[in-house]
């Protein structure tokens, strides 16, 4: 069955620190990735995805992160994070028919 | 994108009964889903419901405790049988893209505000 690895579950960081979030999976077809974020009191919502073409993908609010297929690894990243990115972060995969498979989250809190 | 709304938005239930949680959606689409997220754990499907046709349920979940409904193509319900303390979840429903003509397997989903259940 399909897997997704969340290595820090918590992480603490300063504002202007850079982040990053690592996520690995296990499937050895092709993948969709995608990073969700939840902020404190709010729905779920993307924050970028990977489908194919540059493995560097962009996201919203100065978000990106990196396919590395032959790590299986979709990493986050933001060079300077700010306080309003405190959130928790799931990483998740869909390897077809529509599911997708989550990550157990990363709680970041970003202190002023 | 889609705007989705749960009802209820949480509720505390007794050992034994049953709550029905509601989804909607502002479009129609074709695939829902309802995912339960356990204190302390990651999101896990419980099942995909299509319109016309019985929910398909993941491993572990079963038809008789989480009995799902999609009367049209904007609205979903599942219902929690027989609760037990270990049903305490927060349980969300998504929908897939609606905005992507002829769907695909890859789209990516958008979520309610989730249902937080107690169970005493």
């Amino acid at each position: 069955a399909q897997s997704v690895s969340q290595h820090n579950h918590h992480v603490i960081l300063s504002e202007a620190a850079s982040l990053e979030l690592g996520c690995n999976y296990s499937y050895g077809g092709t993948v969709n990735l995608f990073w969700y974020v939840q902020y404190p009191g709010q729905h779920l919502q993307l924050l970028l995805k990977y489908f194919s073409g540059d493995p560097l993908v962009k996201g919203i609010k100065g978000f990106e992160a990196e396919f590395i297929k032959s790590k299986f690894s979709f990493n986050l990243r933001k060079p300077s994070v700010q306080w309003s990115d405190t959130a928790e972060y799931f990483c998740a995969v869909n390897t077809g028919f529509q599911k997708l498979v989550f990550g157990t989250g990363t709680r970041l809190l970003v202190s002023p | 994108s889609a705007v989705i709304s749960q009802k209820p938005s949480r509720d505390i239930c007794q050992r034994g009964t049953s709550l029905t949680i509601q989804c909607q959606v502002d479009s129609q689409v074709t695939m829902m889903f309802w995912y339960r997220q356990q204190p302390g754990q990651s999101l896990t499907l419980i099942a995909t419901a299509n319109q016309g046709s019985e929910a398909t349920y993941e491993s572990g979940f079963v038809i008789d405790k989480f009995p799902i409904s999609r009367p049209n193509l904007t609205f979903s319900t599942l219902t929690v049988s027989n609760m037990s303390p270990e049903d305490s979840s927060i349980y969300l429903c998504s929908v897939e893209d609606p905005g992507l003509a002829g769907g695909g397997p890859y789209n990516e989903q958008f979520f309610g505000p989730g249902t937080r259940l107690t169970v005493l």
